[in-house]
């Protein structure tokens, strides 16, 4: 099983609103990373977990709130955002993180979130 | 730094033509090179990729070779069909596990 799911698939949101995006996979991979990709632009890396600590924090505004309740899952706490926060929110999952350099990514198909 | 530099789209080409997709990068240390493909509406799916000099990555009918010598990893296929349309990212990984993208090509086959 090589599958990383999201849910939920789209999402629309007010300003005040608080929502979550999920994340799974039953790959045994301990390393999950959370990506921001607007229209026509590549991924940006937002989070980074390793062994289910944070590992990379890219500057991300305190609105967006990550959290790995185990080495399966990774959550995004959406709360207060704004209309600009709109965009495909991607998922990931490697074996590994760190400086082996043979660790591919696998990605979910995303969560396309639009706030109102 | 690490960047990714790749040939701007839109492409546009007939079933059957043959496809070329310019990435040059910039490294330190030794990096990986990835292909990943978007679908219309879909995330990110790796398509080949290359961890060493002179390796070539294979998938699908298209194919990338690691030059280190012009730091490139050009992807190409031979005969592209309609269902190849979607948006393709060259991508590298040196030192952690960070991934940095190129700006991404769409290709768009015709019958």
């Amino acid at each position: 099983d090589t599958e990383v799911t999201q849910t939920p698939k789209h999402l629309v949101m007010g300003m005040t609103n608080k929502k979550s995006l999920k994340c799974e996979q039953h790959m045994g991979h301990r390393a999950m990373y959370w990506y921001k990709q607007k229209a026509k632009k590549p991924p940006e890396l937002m989070f980074v977990y390793s062994y289910e600590k944070l590992s990379i924090n890219e500057s991300v505004p305190s609105r967006f709130s990550p959290e790995c309740p185990n080495s399966s899952l990774l959550n995004l706490h959406l709360h207060a955002l704004q209309p600009e926060d709109s965009a495909l929110y991607l998922c990931a999952s490697s074996q590994d993180f760190g400086r082996a350099s043979s660790y591919e990514q696998y990605f979910g198909p995303g969560t396309r979130l639009t706030v109102t | 730094g690490n960047s990714v530099t790749q040939m701007e789209g839109p492409v546009t080409l007939s079933e059957e033509a043959f496809l070329t997709i310019n990435c040059t990068y910039t490294a330190t240390g030794y990096p990986s090179l990835f292909w990943y493909v978007q679908y219309p509406g879909e995330g990110l799916q790796l398509l080949l990729k290359a961890t060493k000099a002179d390796d070539k990555g294979s998938n699908k009918g298209f194919e990338a070779t690691y030059r280190k010598e012009t730091t490139s990893f050009h992807l190409e296929k031979g005969s592209v069909q309609v269902s190849d349309s979607a948006v393709y990212f060259c991508a590298l990984r040196a030192g952690a596990n960070n991934l940095f993208f190129g700006t991404g090509t769409r290709l768009t086959v015709i019958p």
